[in-house]
């Protein structure tokens, strides 16, 4: 039961371009939503996130937007840049009901051609 | 501040054999989890503590795996006998005190092979 789902196993896009990486959940007791960003022979880290409250969250190059109704999120980054180029994990929390829980999404591979 | 250490980096083995996994959380985070991650299931949880304690271990895949926390600073992770479908990365993975956000601060991982 994959219930946080990146359909897009990868992405190529051209330098100062936007990439739109996305993803879709199933459960609607998640109320806390979070990108991360994964390098080769490294660990995960986070990027940005947002409350179920709102439906976007900008920092720098980095926007998350989010659409309740459809179970949707989306991360755009704006220009892209090759240091960009890693996997992107999408992962969700139910806060009220699994606490401290994450629920990750499969991954995609972005690549960002000089 | 060291970070989320997880030892080895890398383990190569045989089936069958006993295959521990180690990790030091970030000092102060009351919180550590245990990840697996492969090609088709991406990031998976395994287990988690809270202040030592096993909350949720309903992700470990089978009585071959076990997980300790003896302390606030050390965990263990163990496949006992191990098998080639084990081969994976595993992440260990810590959280301060439960707030406002579950931003999780992730180890770099040790890629298990099991031949």
């Amino acid at each position: 039961d994959q219930q946080v789902k990146q359909n897009s196993p990868s992405l190529s896009v051209q330098e100062g371009r936007i990439s739109i990486l996305n993803c879709d959940y199933t459960n609607s007791m998640f109320d806390y939503f979070l990108w991360y960003k994964k390098y080769p022979a490294e660990g995960p880290t986070f990027l940005i996130s947002i409350s179920s409250i709102k439906d976007k969250n900008e920092d720098g190059r980095f926007t998350v937007f989010l659409n309740k109704s459809a179970k949707h999120l989306s991360l755009h980054i704006v220009p892209s840049q090759p240091g960009d180029s890693a996997v992107y994990f999408c992962a969700a929390s139910a806060r009220e009901t699994s606490g401290s829980r994450l629920t990750f999404g499969e991954g995609t591979q972005l690549t960002v051609n000089p | 501040d060291a970070g989320v250490i997880q030892s080895p980096r890398h383990e190569v083995t045989e089936m069958g054999q006993e295959v521990t996994l180690r990790c030091k959380p970030i000092s102060g985070h009351d919180y550590l989890f245990w990840y697996r991650q492969t090609m088709m299931r991406g990031l998976e949880l395994l287990i988690y503590f809270n202040n030592n304690v096993p909350i949720d271990d309903s992700g470990m895949p089978e009585d071959r795996f076990s997980a300790k926390m003896p302390n606030a600073s050390f965990s263990t992770l163990k496949i006992q006998p191990s098998e080639p479908r084990d081969s994976a990365v595993y992440f260990c993975a810590s959280l301060p005190a439960l707030g406002l956000n579950n931003e999780q601060f992730f180890g770099p991982g040790t890629r298990l092979t099991v031949l």
